[in-house]
């Protein structure tokens, strides 16, 4: 089955740098890779999924970049701010029947300091 | 609109009870499905449904079964709690199989 490996284990900047998080795969089936947000006590949110399809995706401060020669896809965050502080998971998920069975990696704990 | 429901919040059992916690949603999604979160670990899936009438085990099911008999819910029963089974459980749902939404989750002790 898929692997999902999240290699920073927590991650600490200044407000006002970027954030860079990164994570592989290891089923080359996978066609949909979503990254999460999770704050304290809460479940996590979706904030941005890319497909196999495209190479790069951006939605304001956050991007999302995918290499499917070498089954990694990561998570920059822009201009941090302290509301930026939280768990960050990604995810990867097969097509076929598989489609919609997400498989984690292990989180990153982003601490952006005032 | 409420999302995605979970009940109860918060639960303490002793070990050999059993229990069912509650999953609901309102946004007719096809695709339910239950995680565990513990620490380190991110979220592994338990149990998975792609409609009524029909679910699939994910990466760790023992210990725990579901049934999907409506659209809108998808409960989990745990058959003989386990100290081992002590976590925080999420369920989620989604439209296509994609863009997943999440619970604010059940956080169970088995003691």
């Amino acid at each position: 089955g898929e692997n999902v490996e999240q290699h920073l284990s927590t991650l600490s900047v200044q407000e006002g740098d970027s954030a860079v998080i990164k994570c592989t795969y290891s089923d080359s089936a996978s066609n949909y890779f979503p990254w999460y947000k999770q704050e304290l006590g809460k479940g996590p949110q979706l904030i941005i999924d890319i497909r196999s399809n495209v190479g790069e995706k951006k939605d304001q401060r956050i991007a999302v970049t995918l290499n499917k020669t070498a089954k990694h896809f990561s998570l920059h965050i822009t201009e941090t701010q302290p509301e930026d502080s939280a768990v960050y998971f990604c995810a990867a998920t097969p097509g076929g029947t598989s489609y919609g069975k997400l498989t984690f990696g292990q989180g990153t704990i982003l601490t952006v300091h005032p | 609109n409420a999302g995605v429901t979970q009940t109860p919040k918060f639960q303490v059992l002793k070990t050999g009870q059993s229990m069912t916690l509650q999953c609901a949603q309102d946004m007719n999604h096809e695709y339910m499905s239950w995680y565990r979160q513990d620490p380190g670990m991110g979220l592994r899936l338990i149990h998975y449904s792609v409609g009524a009438g029909i679910t699939d085990q994910g990466e760790v099911p023992n210990g725990y079964n579901v049934s999907r008999s409506t659209t809108e819910d998808f409960p989990l029963r745990l058959l003989s709690a386990a100290p081992s089974q002590t976590s925080v459980y999420f369920c989620a749902s989604s439209y296509s199989g994609a863009e997943a939404f999440f619970g604010q989750g059940t956080r169970l002790t088995v003691v």
